[in-house]
This record gives structure tokens, C-alpha cells and sequence, in this order.
């Protein structure tokens, strides 16, 4: 197992175009965590999942956000029509039944807005 | 409001000294209080963690100091390397809230060779 895996690593999209990223937790990690950080601030909370619930989303998340966990398994992130104010690193987190606060983070993926 | 405060912004230390990151926290519900480092390039990773129970937790060169009264929170590492060069986020959670993480802004550390 190598860790939560985040895919693509760098996205480069105009403003007004949707994008799409992909996560994979750790395996039989339960719940999954989005989170967004800016340049110079720690991650911010987006939503969370535990198995395919999506049990909380932040105010941060405007209706242009959706994520999604079907079956429990990976996680997808999607933001339309794009605006340059979304430019930030978005990075997934996974936490195993029994240690719900030890957060294990993937590399993120870094998104620019044009 | 949830919220914890860090400070410094960024720390300059000579290599063999004691960097010491501080932070407050504001909402008493907090039971979780973990610190993360975060090399340019990848996610923040877990380094040490401490529950309100304890006033102080020691691994390796690295520890929690817990103030509840206070609520405040501080990270030292001990004979401080360059390869611990990194930013460091304190943050918060609460089991009652899913444990929602709150992190603080993070510390710019630069060990000198």
C-alpha cells in the first residue's frame, strides 16, 4: 500500500472550464477528507465522507463544488466553471476505523485558473 | 468561531539548537491536538500529537507542551537539523464533529547548516 494518491498532480485550465480530480485513500481507510490550501495558510476543510456518506460540507464550498465517493472507495472533486479565485492545491485525506483523527494526506493536486 | 492562532510566521535556527512553534486555540471542545510537517511538493504529514490530558508528550526530538488553562500548545524540536527544514501546521479537532481538522496558518522552519 502506498499512501493516498492523488491524480492529476498539476492542472492548468482557463476560467469557465470544469475540471476534475481523483483520489484514492489508503485501503479500508473509512473516511475520506478534501481540503484546500492556499500559499502561505495551512489546509482549509472542504467535505468529508465516511464510506460513501458525505457527512459534512463547508460553507467554503459553493454550489460550483461536488464530490462524490461511490461505493466507498475513491473520491472525485469536481468545480465548474472554474474562476480564478479556485487557484489553490486541493489535497485528500484518509483515516482508518478505530484512529478517525490521524489524517494521512496525499501530495495534493495543484490547480491554476488562467 | 473555531480557530487556532500560530505563531511564528517563520523561524531561523542554527543546526544543534531548539526551534519552539507555539499555538492557541479558542473552542474548549477540542480533544485532539496533532501536529503536522509539510515539505514543498507533498501533503502535510503527522508528526506528533497530544490529548488535553496530558501536559507534555516526548517522541524522539520532538515535543507537545499542553497548557489547558492557557490553551495554548507549543512544538519543540530538540538539536535541530537541517533536514527538519519544513513548514509545521498545529491544528485541532473534536471527536463530536467528525473530526474535522482545524489547522493554523503554519510555521516556515529554516535549520542552518
Amino acid at each position: 500500500d502506498t499512501g493516498v494518491s492523488q491524480d492529476p498532480r498539476h492542472k492548468i485550465t482557463k476560467r469557465g472550464q470544469n475540471v476534475t480530480f481523483r483520489c484514492d485513500p489508503i485501503s479500508e481507510h473509512n473516511r475520506l477528507y478534501w481540503y484546500r490550501q492556499t500559499l502561505g495558510q495551512g489546509p482549509e476543510f472542504l467535505t468529508y465522507f465516511q464510506n460513501e456518506a458525505q457527512l459534512e460540507k463547508s460553507r467554503l464550498l459553493s454550489d460550483r463544488f461536488s464530490a462524490e465517493r461511490p461505493k466507498g472507495s475513491f473520491s472525485t472533486l469536481e468545480i465548474q466553471r472554474t474562476e480564478q479565485g479556485d487557484s489553490a492545491m486541493y489535497l485528500c485525506a484518509s483515516t482508518q476505523r478505530g484512529q478517525p483523527e490521524k489524517l494521512f494526506f496525499g501530495s495534493g493536486t495543484q490547480l491554476s485558473v488562467l | 468561531q473555531q480557530q487556532v492562532k500560530q505563531s511564528p510566521q517563520s523561524l531561523i535556527v542554527q543546526k544543534g539548537g531548539i526551534s519552539i512553534i507555539n499555538c492557541a486555540y479558542e473552542n474548549t471542545a477540542f480533544d485532539y491536538f496533532p501536529w503536522y510537517q509539510q515539505f514543498p511538493g507533498k501533503g502535510p504529514a503527522l508528526l506528533i500529537a497530544i490529548r488535553p490530558d496530558v501536559s507534555e508528550k516526548k517522541e524522539g526530538r520532538f515535543t507537545i507542551s499542553f497548557n489547558k488553562s492557557a490553551k495554548q500548545f507549543s512544538l519543540h524540536i530538540m538539536d535541530s537539523q537541517p533536514g527538519d527544514s519544513a513548514t509545521y501546521f498545529c491544528a485541532a479537532s473534536k471527536g463530536t464533529g467528525g473530526f474535522k481538522t482545524i489547522f493554523g496558518a503554519g510555521t516556515r522552519l529554516f535549520v542552518k547548516a
